[in-house]
């Protein structure tokens, strides 16, 4: 069975940046993809991007592009998430999720890493 | 990019009764080489990650229950859930998976009446 397990809650100040991870078991690391969805407070859901382990290149999402990176650790099954400008309304909380390939939902996710960007 | 439009925001519902939750795309998720929509449903329990229910528009996910159900083609699409169970209070967002970005309805919240 897939299991996701992230990293925990974080503060940050506005300005800076922030790095989740979001490590996986029981997968086949390298083929299915990971993706980054984001719930604000109160709000829906907000798909920010994805990586394939395999291939280790992002594909984001427009509003996300200029100050976002995912990477892999292939070593530790390990993805990260980096966004960096972060500001008062990143604040969120930050799910990584598994597609086992491109004709494929989100079947599995993590649990959540909720960050908040205060002053 | 297609824009997902879900209604009502929010239904309540009396236990045993049927609701039914509506997901609309702004251009056609069915892909003509498969005849399959690439519409999937997922309920999200406060605190709680989302959870998925259904792929395909239709396909429901191992071991939910079959009071849970979708349909539709194309453009509209419609989650139902009979006999509404005291534990499916929650929050369901339909989401599109037939191109990037993949998006997500901006949910409907079902409570009980």
């Amino acid at each position: 069975q897939v299991q996701l397990v992230q990293s925990g809650a974080e503060v940050k100040r506005p300005g800076s940046s922030l790095k989740v991870s979001c490590r996986t078991s029981g997968a086949t690391f390298s083929t299915s993809s990971i993706n980054w969805v984001r719930q604000a407070p109160g709000q829906g859901l907000e798909w920010m991007g994805s990586v394939i382990p395999r291939f280790g290149t992002g594909n984001y999402a427009k509003k996300f592009r200029d100050r976002v990176s995912m990477t892999t650790d292939e070593s530790t099954s390990t993805i990260y998430m980096e966004l960096r400008s972060l500001f008062f309304n990143d604040t969120a909380v930050y799910y990584c999720a598994t597609r086992p390939g491109y004709d494929s939902a989100f079947d599995v996710w993590g649990p959540g890493t909720q960050v908040s960007v205060s002053a | 990019d297609i824009v997902m439009t879900q209604s009502p925001d929010s239904l309540a519902v009396s236990l045993g009764e049927t609701a039914t939750l509506n997901c609309k795309s702004s251009q056609s998720v069915l892909y003509s080489s498969n005849n399959k929509n690439y519409l999937a449903w997922y309920q999200q329990k406060p605190r709680q990650p989302p959870k998925l229910l259904i792929y395909w528009a239709s396909t429901r996910e191992s071991g939910v229950p079959d009071r849970f159900s979708g349909s539709g083609s194309g453009t509209d699409f419609t989650l139902t859930i009979s006999s509404l169970q005291a534990e499916d209070v929650a929050v369901y967002y339909c989401q599109q998976y037939y191109s990037t970005p993949p998006g997500f309805g901006q949910g409907t919240k079902v409570e009980i009446k």
